[in-house]
């Protein structure tokens, strides 16, 4: 059974620039969260998806958005890049509805903004 | 609101040597209480869970007790291996809040031989 799958694995932005980043879940699952991992914050929760809505959201500024569609792949956009934007960003997916869920990480997408 | 903190790292341990790293946790509700491993270069993976009060997580080893009347989840080994050089993330989710989970910092594991 393949993993969750991110990409692209490393990009490099200049500030003001925008990203997308992309997540396939482990086949099934409708559930796809964002994660921001940083060394100083740890990981910090962006946004989950389930079925195509945004079921929650963390407390990032309206620059980070996001998006599920019908297959389950989610995307997530920021735009206006800061150079504090620079972090691995974490997708995970989950089959529950999240009672006892477990999360299943991807390897992440390491941006890093100039 | 829900939060996790986990004891600071780093920890180098000797192997066979005895792990524990601290966990406690703030919550309104009845969480679910996990542990998370990133080996070097991998992805987090779950390493165990507890989803009540008194249960006790196991897995590779590793155990770790829900304890509601200290708000903890203390991640505890008897004897570490190299092999478990690794960053371990205490974290917590609510039923109510779906897929949000909380994520202590992490605490960065070397095990020497």
């Amino acid at each position: 059974k393949a993993g969750v799958t991110q990409t692209p694995r490393y990009l490099i932005k200049t500030r003001g620039q925008q990203v997308t980043l992309s997540c396939s879940p482990i086949s099934g699952h409708r559930s796809v969260s964002w994660y921001q991992q940083t060394p100083g914050q740890g990981l910090q929760f962006l946004f989950e998806y389930f079925s195509e809505t945004q079921r929650n959201k963390g407390n990032f500024p309206g620059r980070f958005s996001g998006r599920q569609f019908s297959n389950s792949r989610s995307e997530m956009n920021v735009s206006t890049l800061e150079l504090g934007d620079s972090a691995l960003y974490l997708c995970a997916s989950s089959g529950t509805s999240g009672i006892t869920g477990e999360l299943f990480f991807g390897e992440g997408s390491r941006l890093t903004v100039l | 609101g829900d939060s996790v903190t986990q004891m600071e790292g780093p920890v180098t341990l000797s192997e066979e040597a005895f792990l524990t790293i601290n966990c406690t946790y703030t919550a309104t509700g009845y969480p679910s209480l996990f542990w998370y491993v990133q080996y070097p270069g991998e992805g987090l993976q779950l390493l165990l869970k507890a989803t009540k009060a008194d249960d006790k997580g196991s897995n590779k080893g590793f155990e770790a007790t829900y304890r509601k009347e200290t708000t903890s989840f203390h991640l505890e080994k008897g004897s570490v291996q190299v092999s478990d050089s690794a960053v371990y993330f205490c974290a917590l989710s609510d039923r109510r809040t779906g897929n949000q989970f909380y994520f202590g910092t992490g605490t960065s594991l070397t095990v020497i031989p």
